[in-house]
């Protein structure tokens, strides 16, 4: 099946830090997705990029969807401690939208 | 996470015994999903669910597992004769079509310990 190479596997970063992670795959897909997950929560949407190379932003949040379709990365820029958390990217085809194939995600902590 | 909910919040049972995961979808939706999440992985899909229908079970065990969304009332996740490594968090998420290329929203999950 389908697989996702999430990394790093952990950060920890300075307040104010600018933070990059980034997920490849051996395969295609036609939407990639960014989410961060709080303790105890589910994952919350951050992000969803829907076309090769389309550059998306949602306020200190960067995603990029690459050119070749099987990668993605994600910036977070002056970070602050509630970024803290667990940061996923998923995969998508459009053939079945809802069998989304996630990484095994980011930690990321942020010292104040 | 606002609208898909999921109960228990967190269900402990011991190894042989039932557990029932259930989840109630946004308003208006009629597919749902469910994934499982071990600790320190990402989610893994399970099965994908229309009212009334199992569309896509592909990624449910063989055996003991079983789901359900009936006409009325919530989707059910079941899991017969629980092992330890049943533990994990189960989560599930809803759309309102099954082809629909929006991302998923999911509830913030039942949380299962197998003592």
């Amino acid at each position: 099946g389908q697989q996702l190479n999430q990394s790093p596997q952990s950060m920890f970063i300075q307040e104010g830090e600018d933070v990059s992670m980034n997920c490849t795959s051996s395969s295609i897909f036609n939407t990639w997705l960014w989410y961060k997950q709080d303790p105890g929560e589910g994952p919350v949407l951050l992000i969803a990029l829907y076309k090769a190379g389309e550059l998306t932003s949602n306020g200190r949040l960067t995603a990029q969807f690459g050119i070749t379709r099987k990668d993605s990365f994600l910036n977070i820029s002056a970070s602050i401690p509630s970024d803290v958390g667990i940061y996923f990217c998923a995969g998508q085809l459009n053939t079945n939208a809802g069998k989304s194939t996630f990484g095994d995600g980011t930690t990321l902590t942020v010292k104040p | 996470n606002a609208g898909v909910m999921q109960n228990p919040r967190h269900l402990v049972r011991r190894r042989g015994q039932e557990a029932r995961l259930r989840c109630s979808p946004m308003k208006g939706h009629s597919h749902v999903y469910w994934y499982r999440q071990l600790p320190e992985e990402g989610l893994k899909f399970m099965v994908y669910l229309q009212k009334e229908n199992i569309i896509d079970e592909s990624g449910m065990p063989k055996e003991r597992f079983s789901a359900e969304f009936p006409k009325e009332g919530p989707s059910i996740l079941r899991i017969q004769q629980v092992v330890r490594g049943d533990s994990a968090a189960y989560f599930c998420a809803s759309s309102p079509l099954g082809t629909d290329v929006r991302p998923l929203h999911f509830g913030n999950g039942t949380r299962l310990t197998v003592t």
